[in-house]
C-alpha cells in the first residue's frame, strides 16, 4: 500500500555531475509527471507520459531527462546538473486524462553545490 | 493558454476564525477540471477536491468548503472554525480536457493559524 514513492529524499551534489530521482507507484496509473516547486514559482511541470514508452514535455524541461520502460517507475535525469535545478522535486500519478486527480510522492530536495 | 491566480500570498488568522482562500483561474476550454492541494509543513501535496465545469454546486466536508462560480471565474475555498493544523500552503490548480491532463498551479497561499 506505499502508493508513491521518490528516492532519495534528499540530495546533495555538484555542479555537473549526474544525477537520478527516483519515482515508483504501485497503483498501475497510467500517467506520471514531474514537477518542480521554487520559490516564486509554485510547481511547474518538467515532464509527463502517458503510458510505458510514451513521454512528453511539459513546461520547464530542459536540462532533464525521462523515461519509462516499466509502467511503475518513472525516472528523471539531470544530465550535467546545475545550480538552478536546486529544487523540491515531485513525482505524481493519476489513472487516466483530466477526469483524474493526480496523487503526489513525497518530494525529493535536491541541492546542487 | 490556462491560468491560476491566487492572490493572497499569505494570510494570518487566530484560532477559531473563519479564512477563505480565493482562487481566480481562466482557461478557453469548456470542460475543464479545478483542484486544491494542501501542502503543510511536512512538505507533502494533500489532495483535498476536485469539481468539473459542469457541476457548479458547493461542496462542503466538513470544517472545509468550496465555492465554484463560473461567472466569476472562482473556486474559493473556506475552512470554517480555523485550527492550528490547518496551517499549510494551499494550491489551486486548473486542468483542461484538451490538455493532457496537465496540471496548472496557482502560486499557492501560505496559511498560518495561531492559536
Amino acid at each position: 500500500d506505499a502508493g508513491i514513492t521518490q528516492s532519495p529524499r534528499y540530495k546533495i551534489t555538484e555542479t555537473g555531475r549526474q544525477v537520478t530521482l527516483m519515482c515508483h507507484q504501485t497503483w498501475s496509473h497510467s500517467y506520471m509527471f514531474w514537477y518542480r516547486q521554487d520559490l516564486g514559482h509554485g510547481l511547474r511541470l518538467i515532464y509527463y507520459s502517458a503510458a510505458a514508452d510514451i513521454t512528453d514535455k511539459g513546461e520547464v524541461p530542459d536540462g532533464y531527462v525521462v523515461s519509462r520502460s516499466k509502467t511503475e517507475n518513472f525516472p528523471l535525469t539531470l544530465e550535467s546538473a546545475t545550480r538552478s535545478q536546486t529544487s523540491v522535486y515531485f513525482c505524481a500519478s493519476s489513472a487516466g486524462r483530466t477526469t483524474d486527480t493526480q496523487y503526489f510522492g513525497p518530494g525529493t530536495r535536491l541541492t546542487v553545490l | 493558454a490556462q491560468k491560476v491566480t491566487q492572490a493572497q500570498t499569505e494570510i494570518s488568522v487566530v484560532e477559531k476564525e473563519d479564512v477563505t482562500l480565493d482562487c481566480v483561474y481562466e482557461t478557453r476550454d469548456t470542460t475543464y477540471y479545478l483542484f486544491w492541494y494542501k501542502q503543510p509543513p511536512s512538505g507533502e501535496l494533500v489532495f483535498l477536491i476536485r469539481r468539473n465545469s459542469f457541476d457548479e454546486q458547493n461542496e462542503i466536508s466538513g470544517r472545509y468548503s468550496w465555492n465554484f462560480q463560473k461567472s466569476t471565474s472562482s473556486f474559493n475555498f473556506t475552512i470554517t472554525a480555523s485550527q492550528v493544523v490547518d496551517s499549510a500552503v494551499y494550491f489551486c490548480a486548473l486542468s483542461e480536457r484538451n490538455a493532457g491532463n496537465m496540471l496548472t498551479f496557482g502560486g499557492g497561499t501560505r496559511l498560518m493559524v495561531k492559536p
